[in-house]
Protein backbone atom coordinates (compact mmCIF):
# COMPACT_ATOMS: atom_id res chain seq x y z
CA UNK A 1 0.00 0.00 0.00
CA UNK A 2 1.39 3.19 -1.06
CA UNK A 3 2.04 5.36 2.00
CA UNK A 4 3.39 8.99 3.02
CA UNK A 5 4.10 9.02 6.57
CA UNK A 6 5.17 12.24 8.49
CA UNK A 7 7.44 12.69 11.93
CA UNK A 8 6.56 14.35 14.28
CA UNK A 9 3.16 15.03 13.91
CA UNK A 10 3.88 18.72 15.75
CA UNK A 11 6.99 20.28 17.14
CA UNK A 12 7.35 23.10 18.99
CA UNK A 13 10.82 25.29 18.56
CA UNK A 14 12.18 28.57 19.95
CA UNK A 15 12.49 31.18 17.25
CA UNK A 16 16.14 31.49 15.60
CA UNK A 17 16.41 27.60 16.64
CA UNK A 18 16.73 25.04 13.48
CA UNK A 19 14.47 22.48 13.18
CA UNK A 20 14.18 19.09 11.14
CA UNK A 21 11.11 17.39 9.90
CA UNK A 22 10.91 13.72 8.60
CA UNK A 23 9.05 11.85 5.72
CA UNK A 24 9.34 8.32 4.92
CA UNK A 25 7.43 6.96 1.72
CA UNK A 26 6.50 3.28 0.43
CA UNK A 27 4.94 4.99 -2.96
CA UNK A 28 6.19 3.01 -5.54
CA UNK A 29 6.77 4.07 -8.92
CA UNK A 30 8.28 7.18 -7.46
CA UNK A 31 8.64 10.14 -9.32
CA UNK A 32 9.16 13.58 -7.40
CA UNK A 33 9.03 14.37 -3.81
CA UNK A 34 7.11 17.69 -2.83
CA UNK A 35 6.96 19.45 0.32
CA UNK A 36 4.19 22.03 0.68
CA UNK A 37 4.08 24.94 3.85
CA UNK A 38 0.01 25.44 5.11
CA UNK A 39 -0.72 28.05 7.46
CA UNK A 40 -3.44 27.70 9.28
CA UNK A 41 -7.17 28.29 7.31
CA UNK A 42 -5.01 28.63 4.41
CA UNK A 43 -4.04 26.43 0.80
CA UNK A 44 -0.80 24.85 0.64
CA UNK A 45 2.19 26.85 -0.68
CA UNK A 46 5.03 24.41 -2.37
CA UNK A 47 8.62 24.54 -1.46
CA UNK A 48 10.50 22.33 -3.28
CA UNK A 49 10.31 19.68 -5.61
CA UNK A 50 12.74 16.55 -5.95
CA UNK A 51 13.07 14.05 -8.70
CA UNK A 52 14.59 10.90 -8.27
CA UNK A 53 18.08 12.30 -9.58
CA UNK A 54 17.96 15.35 -6.77
CA UNK A 55 18.91 14.75 -3.35
CA UNK A 56 18.92 18.06 -2.43
CA UNK A 57 17.26 21.10 -3.50
CA UNK A 58 16.95 24.66 -0.58
CA UNK A 59 14.68 26.93 -0.81
CA UNK A 60 15.70 30.15 1.18
CA UNK A 61 15.80 28.97 4.50
CA UNK A 62 14.36 25.77 3.99
CA UNK A 63 16.10 22.75 2.37
CA UNK A 64 14.94 19.38 1.18
CA UNK A 65 17.18 15.97 1.02
CA UNK A 66 15.97 12.97 -0.47
CA UNK A 67 17.40 9.64 -0.31
CA UNK A 68 15.60 8.02 -2.69
CA UNK A 69 17.36 4.27 -2.09
CA UNK A 70 15.52 4.38 1.64
CA UNK A 71 12.74 6.35 0.49
CA UNK A 72 13.25 8.94 3.25
CA UNK A 73 13.20 12.67 3.09
CA UNK A 74 13.60 15.62 5.36
CA UNK A 75 12.94 19.69 5.90
CA UNK A 76 15.72 21.46 7.38
CA UNK A 77 14.34 24.66 8.78
CA UNK A 78 17.41 27.37 9.69
CA UNK A 79 17.26 29.96 11.76
CA UNK A 80 13.28 29.74 12.48
CA UNK A 81 11.01 32.95 12.41
CA UNK A 82 7.63 33.30 14.12
CA UNK A 83 6.57 32.96 10.19
CA UNK A 84 7.25 29.87 10.00
CA UNK A 85 4.48 28.14 12.07
CA UNK A 86 2.17 25.78 10.20
CA UNK A 87 2.03 22.29 8.82
CA UNK A 88 4.44 21.36 6.64
CA UNK A 89 2.84 18.46 4.00
CA UNK A 90 5.02 16.11 2.00
CA UNK A 91 3.61 14.49 -0.97
CA UNK A 92 4.84 12.05 -2.95
CA UNK A 93 3.69 11.83 -7.12
CA UNK A 94 3.63 8.26 -8.86
CA UNK A 95 4.31 9.30 -12.03
CA UNK A 96 5.50 13.17 -12.07
CA UNK A 97 3.95 15.16 -15.19
CA UNK A 98 0.34 15.49 -14.53
CA UNK A 99 -0.53 12.13 -14.86
CA UNK A 100 0.69 11.09 -11.70
CA UNK A 101 -1.31 10.62 -8.50
CA UNK A 102 -0.21 12.35 -5.44
CA UNK A 103 -0.07 10.70 -1.66
CA UNK A 104 -0.07 13.02 0.91
CA UNK A 105 0.81 13.10 4.45
CA UNK A 106 -0.75 14.20 7.21
CA UNK A 107 1.73 17.10 7.99
CA UNK A 108 3.87 18.12 10.67
CA UNK A 109 2.86 21.15 13.03
CA UNK A 110 5.16 23.58 13.83
CA UNK A 111 5.02 26.21 16.09
CA UNK A 112 7.73 28.76 16.66
CA UNK A 113 7.51 30.67 20.30
CA UNK A 114 9.19 33.62 20.43
CA UNK B 1 1.64 34.14 -6.03
CA UNK B 2 -0.40 31.59 -7.79
CA UNK B 3 -3.76 32.96 -10.16
CA UNK B 4 -6.09 30.53 -8.48
CA UNK B 5 -8.89 31.88 -6.83
CA UNK B 6 -11.85 30.62 -4.14
CA UNK B 7 -15.24 31.77 -2.98
CA UNK B 8 -16.44 32.02 -0.33
CA UNK B 9 -13.19 32.00 1.86
CA UNK B 10 -15.69 30.87 4.66
CA UNK B 11 -19.37 29.18 4.48
CA UNK B 12 -21.86 28.60 7.24
CA UNK B 13 -25.07 27.53 6.06
CA UNK B 14 -28.04 24.95 7.58
CA UNK B 15 -28.92 21.42 6.50
CA UNK B 16 -30.53 21.19 2.93
CA UNK B 17 -29.21 23.65 1.15
CA UNK B 18 -27.64 23.76 -2.16
CA UNK B 19 -24.06 25.57 -2.02
CA UNK B 20 -21.65 26.06 -4.90
CA UNK B 21 -17.90 26.38 -4.32
CA UNK B 22 -16.12 28.64 -7.25
CA UNK B 23 -12.79 28.27 -8.02
CA UNK B 24 -11.26 30.01 -10.83
CA UNK B 25 -7.54 30.46 -12.04
CA UNK B 26 -6.16 32.58 -14.59
CA UNK B 27 -2.84 30.13 -15.66
CA UNK B 28 -4.90 28.82 -18.64
CA UNK B 29 -4.07 25.45 -16.65
CA UNK B 30 -5.85 22.02 -18.28
CA UNK B 31 -5.84 20.54 -15.15
CA UNK B 32 -7.99 21.38 -12.07
CA UNK B 33 -8.46 19.62 -8.80
CA UNK B 34 -10.47 19.62 -5.67
CA UNK B 35 -9.06 18.47 -1.97
CA UNK B 36 -11.35 17.84 1.13
CA UNK B 37 -9.20 18.55 4.24
CA UNK B 38 -10.15 17.50 7.91
CA UNK B 39 -7.97 19.08 10.22
CA UNK B 40 -5.19 16.99 11.45
CA UNK B 41 -6.22 14.99 8.06
CA UNK B 42 -4.19 14.63 4.57
CA UNK B 43 -5.72 16.01 1.57
CA UNK B 44 -8.48 13.65 -0.17
CA UNK B 45 -8.94 14.16 -3.89
CA UNK B 46 -12.47 14.56 -4.62
CA UNK B 47 -12.74 15.34 -7.88
CA UNK B 48 -10.28 16.32 -10.79
CA UNK B 49 -10.46 17.21 -14.44
CA UNK B 50 -8.04 17.22 -17.07
CA UNK B 51 -9.66 20.24 -19.30
CA UNK B 52 -12.94 21.29 -20.67
CA UNK B 53 -15.88 18.85 -20.32
CA UNK B 54 -14.00 16.37 -18.46
CA UNK B 55 -14.50 15.64 -14.96
CA UNK B 56 -13.47 12.38 -12.68
CA UNK B 57 -14.33 11.25 -9.65
CA UNK B 58 -11.51 11.46 -7.08
CA UNK B 59 -10.40 8.85 -4.17
CA UNK B 60 -12.27 9.77 -1.78
CA UNK B 61 -16.02 8.90 -2.46
CA UNK B 62 -18.08 12.70 -2.01
CA UNK B 63 -21.58 13.81 -2.55
CA UNK B 64 -20.66 16.80 -4.65
CA UNK B 65 -20.06 17.16 -8.33
CA UNK B 66 -18.46 19.24 -10.42
CA UNK B 67 -18.58 21.18 -13.68
CA UNK B 68 -15.53 22.33 -16.35
CA UNK B 69 -17.24 24.49 -19.11
CA UNK B 70 -14.55 27.10 -19.16
CA UNK B 71 -11.01 26.56 -18.78
CA UNK B 72 -10.65 28.59 -15.67
CA UNK B 73 -13.32 28.19 -13.34
CA UNK B 74 -13.91 24.55 -11.65
CA UNK B 75 -17.27 25.00 -9.64
CA UNK B 76 -17.88 22.56 -6.73
CA UNK B 77 -21.91 21.76 -6.08
CA UNK B 78 -23.23 20.12 -3.24
CA UNK B 79 -27.21 19.97 -4.04
CA UNK B 80 -28.30 18.95 -0.65
CA UNK B 81 -25.83 20.28 2.65
CA UNK B 82 -25.58 17.94 5.52
CA UNK B 83 -23.83 18.34 8.91
CA UNK B 84 -21.05 15.49 7.53
CA UNK B 85 -20.15 17.99 4.67
CA UNK B 86 -18.75 20.06 7.44
CA UNK B 87 -14.87 20.10 6.15
CA UNK B 88 -12.00 22.58 4.34
CA UNK B 89 -12.57 22.18 0.15
CA UNK B 90 -8.73 23.30 -1.59
CA UNK B 91 -9.28 24.05 -5.38
CA UNK B 92 -5.62 23.32 -7.10
CA UNK B 93 -4.56 23.27 -10.86
CA UNK B 94 -1.56 22.44 -12.50
CA UNK B 95 -0.22 23.15 -16.13
CA UNK B 96 3.96 22.15 -15.12
CA UNK B 97 3.73 18.68 -17.68
CA UNK B 98 7.15 18.00 -16.16
CA UNK B 99 6.35 17.99 -12.10
CA UNK B 100 3.13 18.37 -12.31
CA UNK B 101 3.23 21.03 -9.57
CA UNK B 102 0.01 22.00 -7.93
CA UNK B 103 -1.03 25.32 -7.32
CA UNK B 104 -3.38 26.06 -4.76
CA UNK B 105 -6.42 28.57 -3.81
CA UNK B 106 -6.63 29.92 -0.43
CA UNK B 107 -9.85 27.04 0.24
CA UNK B 108 -13.63 27.54 1.40
CA UNK B 109 -14.48 26.12 5.16
CA UNK B 110 -17.88 25.01 4.61
CA UNK B 111 -20.02 24.75 8.21
CA UNK B 112 -23.44 23.20 8.18
CA UNK B 113 -25.35 23.03 11.22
Amino acid sequence: KNQVEQSPQSLIILEGKNCTLQCNYTVSPFSNLRWYKQDTGRGPVSLTIMTFSENTKSNGRYTATLDADTKQSSLHITASQLSDSASYICVVSDRGSTLGRLYFGRGTQLTVWP
Amino acid sequence: EADIYQIPRYLVIGTGKKITLECSQTMGHDKMYWYQQDPGMELHLIHYSYGVNSTEKGDLSSESTVSRIRTEHFPLTLESARPSHTSQYLCASTGDKNTGELFFGEGSRLTVL
